[in-house]
């Protein structure tokens, strides 16, 4: 089936660089897209989404952006912090909400 | 509290047991929503309220899932006869609105553990 994916597992990041977390996703149908962040023992936290009409969105330190033409999305982290230490799951949606997540990326922050 | 609560936090049954999840969300939010998530996985959807209008349900893995939100509000996550590969985390999420406008709210979800 269409899914949502991550092009790499785990990113490790100097504190204070800038973090860029990719997900590649396969269904062409999605109209919504949403980064979530997650920590042990935690929910899912929303940090960012965009929508398909749009292909950059910026947050406080984050900014997402979007390719549609090759199904690319992108989650960059400004001044990374040891906080930022989670995993991290791109997301899509469409129709009535119902969210398909990817399989996430442990982005680790080394002091 | 103002998030999305989930009781209990740990749950360990025997194989073939039967399991109820609790999930108390946001207050006023019209969407539910329960996910299950497996270790080193992303959450993976079951099955979604609007009110108490069980909406989609297509998620559950097997007629030993059940799901309920009777009047709106509170939803119970069941599931019978337990077996070992529905040991995971089921997460629970909430929004205010239904339709495609936007941030779902997680609890911290219940961990079950089959034996």
């Amino acid at each position: 089936g269409e899914s949502v994916g991550l092009h790499l597992p785990t990113l490790s990041v100097q504190e204070g660089d800038n973090s860029i977390i990719n997900c590649a996703y396969s269904n062409s149908a999605s109209d919504y897209f949403i980064w979530y962040k997650q920590e042990s023992g935690k929910g899912p936290q929303f940090i960012i989404d965009i929508r398909s009409n749009m292909d950059k969105r910026q947050g406080q330190r984050v900014t997402v952006l979007l390719n549609k033409t090759v199904k690319h999305l992108s989650l960059q982290i400004a001044a990374t912090q040891p906080g930022d230490s989670a995993v991290y799951f791109c997301a899509e949606s469409g129709g009535y909400q119902k969210v398909t997540f990817g399989t996430g990326t442990k982005l680790q922050v080394i002091p | 509290g103002a998030g999305v609560s989930q009781s209990p936090r740990y749950k360990v049954a025997k194989r073939g047991q039967d399991v109820a999840l609790r999930c108390d969300p946001i207050s006023g939010h019209v969407s539910l929503f329960w996910y299950q998530q497996a270790l080193g996985q992303g959450p993976e959807f079951l099955t979604y309220f609007q009110n108490e209008a069980q909406l989609d349900k297509s998620g559950l893995p097997s007629d030993r899932f059940f799901a309920e939100r009777p009047e709106g509000s509170v939803s119970t996550l069941k599931i019978q006869r337990t077996q070992q590969e529905d040991s995971a985390v089921y997460l629970c999420a909430s929004s205010l609105a239904g339709g495609n406008t936007g941030e779902l709210f997680f609890g911290e979800g219940s961990r079950l553990t089959v034996l």
